[in-house]
């Protein structure tokens, strides 16, 4: 049972648009969500996240939406750069039990910012 | 960026070979995790340890062991290798901005023939 999904293997946008990437998660339980991005071979690096307290969370260029109802978030990036071409996983955790932290990820979205 | 390295950081070996991969922090955080990345799967925890001697399997620990003898070394071995388990191998710790968030390290290629 998946519970981070991210349902577009793939985005390409135009340099300067703007990119959205999404995330639906099943599990209500979660109280933390992340986002990392990783290019090839390298390890994921971690981007921006939001606790379940927040609707929004800005950093410069990428912002991260929250919908806790639809159990739904997105991440923003605010003008595209053709930098930003990565694939982008989406993650959320679970407090299971005081101090274990553990992430559950999506299988991520390849972004392709075209100049 | 979190000092993590890996080691090593490309291997070829064969089926029925035992393998340990190795990874090394300077933060001394407390927690670590070992993950594998594949096509179509994204990123799937193996296993993880809270503490010196603390571990806990994932959702993925058939085949593979760990080991935390020290704050700053997390092993992951595969007692005999299978082609099953070619994949790429990050590992990660947590503590920097808080216990949620994850660094990871520059990953393992791993090629099991």
């Amino acid at each position: 049972d998946q519970q981070v999904k991210q349902n577009s293997p793939s985005l390409s946008v135009q340099e300067g648009r703007i990119s959205i990437l999404n995330c639906d998660y099943t599990n209500s339980m979660f109280d933390y969500f992340l986002w990392y991005k990783k290019y090839p071979a390298e390890g994921p690096t971690f981007l921006i996240s939001i606790s379940s307290i927040k609707d929004k969370n800005e950093d410069g260029r990428f912002t991260v939406f929250l919908n806790k109802s639809a159990k739904h978030l997105s991440l923003h990036i605010v003008p595209s750069q053709p930098g930003d071409s990565a694939v982008y996983f989406c993650a959320a955790s679970l407090n299971s039990g005081g101090s274990n932290y553990k992430l559950t990820f999506g299988k991520g979205t390849l972004l392709t910012v075209n100049p | 960026d979190a000092g993590i390295t890996q080691s090593p950081r490309h291997k070829v070996t064969e089926t029925g070979t035992p393998v340990t991969l190795r990874c090394h922090q300077t933060e001394n955080h407390r927690y670590m995790y070992w993950y594998r990345q594949d096509p179509g799967h994204g990123l799937r925890l193996i296993h993880y340890s809270y503490g010196v001697k603390d571990t806990d399997k994932g959702e993925v620990s058939d085949g593979y062991s760990v080991s935390r003898s020290k704050t700053e070394d997390f092993l992951l071995t595969l007692e005999s290798a299978t082609s099953s388990q070619t994949s790429v191998y990050f590992c990660a710790i947590s503590g920097v901005r808080g216990q949620e968030t994850q660094y990871f390290g520059p990953g393992t290629r791993l090629l099991v023939l």
